[in-house]
């Protein structure tokens, strides 16, 4: 069954450092997401990105963040200047372009930012 | 603003008593409610979707259904491997999904 990858599964940083998360999407897939959910609360979503552009973003997606899809496997999403706070699970998501019921998340990324 | 919510937040069940979990949604432009279900350490992995008041789907030993205001997850006859957290989430119309806090599921043989 085809399947969202993420890498690294978990990475350390220091403050102020920056980081790439980087997921490779379901291969015919054509939206992507990223949600986060940090340890004991809700999954939140993130950023969507259709057509090399964001789509729609929240009000976490602020200036520190930034996502890319660099070639025509990778997506990912780029955090400058962590902060303790952003410390969390990073889940990437694809779905093709049925309706939304074709979502797929990926296993997540476990930042931790000391 | 655009809200789920779920009950209980954890539950104990022995192997083979039924349940049902609830979850409340406030989501405008709703195009869906989703079930997941997480296990620790994993992305949330795609049980069920409904579109409409009154529908149901079934799955194995479980069943979600859906009210205008609720959706329940119906759970029959559990075994420990059901064990994991279930998330609900209403799919908005900016397509992306609100999710409530989830209630984490134990159960014990």
């Amino acid at each position: 069954e085809p399947e969202v990858t993420q890498t690294p599964s978990h990475q350390v940083t220091q403050m102020g450092q920056e980081v790439i998360l980087r997921c490779v999407p379901i291969s015919n897939h054509l939206y992507f997401y990223w949600y986060r959910q940090i340890l004991g609360q809700k999954v939140e979503f993130l950023v969507s990105f259709y057509n090399n552009e964001i789509s729609e973003k929240s009000e976490i997606f602020d200036d520190q963040f930034s996502v890319e899809r660099p070639d025509g496997s990778n997506f990912t999403l780029k955090i400058r200047s962590t902060k303790l706070e952003d410390s969390a699970m990073y889940f990437c998501a694809s779905r093709d372009d049925r309706e939304v019921q074709g979502y797929t998340f990926g296993s997540g990324t476990r930042l931790t930012v000391v | 603003e655009d809200q789920v919510t779920q009950s209980p937040e954890a539950l104990r069940l022995q192997e083979g008593e039924s349940s049902s979990l609830n979850c409340s949604y406030t989501v405008s432009g709703l195009r869906g409610l989703f079930w997941y279900r997480q296990d620790p350490g994993k992305g949330p992995e795609f049980l069920f979707t409904l579109y409409s008041a009154g529908e149901e789907k079934e799955k194995e030993r479980l069943k979600a259904t859906l009210t205008k205001k609720e959706s329940f997850l119906h759970i029959t006859a559990p075994k420990p491997e059901d064990s994991a957290t279930y998330l609900c989430a209403g799919n908005n119309y900016g397509q992306n999904f609100v999710f409530g806090p989830g209630t984490r599921l134990s159960v014990l043989p």
